[in-house]
């Protein structure tokens, strides 16, 4: 069974501080996804990863593949209200099935 | 447009109650899933159909059945449910089972009374 551990689990900050999310594994995947979620609406793809040692940039949002694709992290730069909700990582298979982190619950204060 | 809907937004039903969730997508996917999300969880897998036909059950009770009429739609039957089986469903889309991205809707959040 692939595991995906993400931490921390809960992260609460005040406006315009910087943070970072991981996802670790000790399974290669072939893909991570980061998701952003608000209450009551469903995950909102953000970022695909692909190739070991990638790293994308979103406006603040800059995420990075592991080398050996077992693990990704999600830096957030100067966060803002807006950026409050749940992050889940979620790594891709073969068959279909995305295994997903257990999420990182982000409130941002003003 | 990676745009899934999902209608009801909302249902409240008794456990005696038979109902149906909607999913529709116009991405020319060829794969669909359902998901149960418990609050501050990350989404369950239910089910998996590809073109169009049931690839992956994860042995989910019988009293949820699923359906995919077309390769746009997908329902999700609900009969005799639990109090239990309140959560959020979502359905997500890929290109094809296997291809990474899954696009979700906005979700039905459930209630059994």
């Amino acid at each position: 069974t692939q595991l995906l551990e993400q931490s921390p689990q809960f992260l609460s900050i005040q406006e315009g501080e910087n943070l970072t999310v991981y996802c670790n594994s000790s399974s290669v995947f072939s893909s991570l996804q980061w998701y952003r979620q608000e209450p009551g609406e469903g995950p909102v793809l953000l970022v695909t990863v692909v190739t070991g040692g990638e790293v994308k940039k979103l406006k603040r949002l800059t995420f990075q593949f592991g080398d050996a694709r077992k693990d990704s992290s999600l830096h957030i730069t100067a966060a803002q209200p807006g950026d409050t909700g749940l992050y889940l990582c979620a790594g891709g298979t073969s068959y279909g099935k995305l295994t997903f982190g257990q999420g990182t619950i982000l409130t941002v204060h003003p | 447009d990676t745009e899934v809907t999902q209608t009801p937004k909302h249902l409240v039903m008794g456990m005696t109650n038979k109902k149906s969730l909607k999913c529709e997508q116009h991405m020319g996917h060829r794969a669909m899933y359902w998901y149960k999300q418990k609050a501050k969880k990350p989404p369950e897998l239910m089910f998996v159909y590809s073109y169009e036909k049931l690839s992956i059950n994860e042995s989910v009770p019988s009293r949820f059945s699923p359906e995919c009429p077309n390769s746009s739609l997908l329902n999700l039957h609900l009969h005799a449910l639990q109090p239990e089986d309140s959560a959020l469903y979502l359905c997500a889309s890929s290109l094809t089972q296997g291809a990474d991205e899954q696009y979700f809707g906005p979700g039905t959040r459930l209630t059994v009374t």
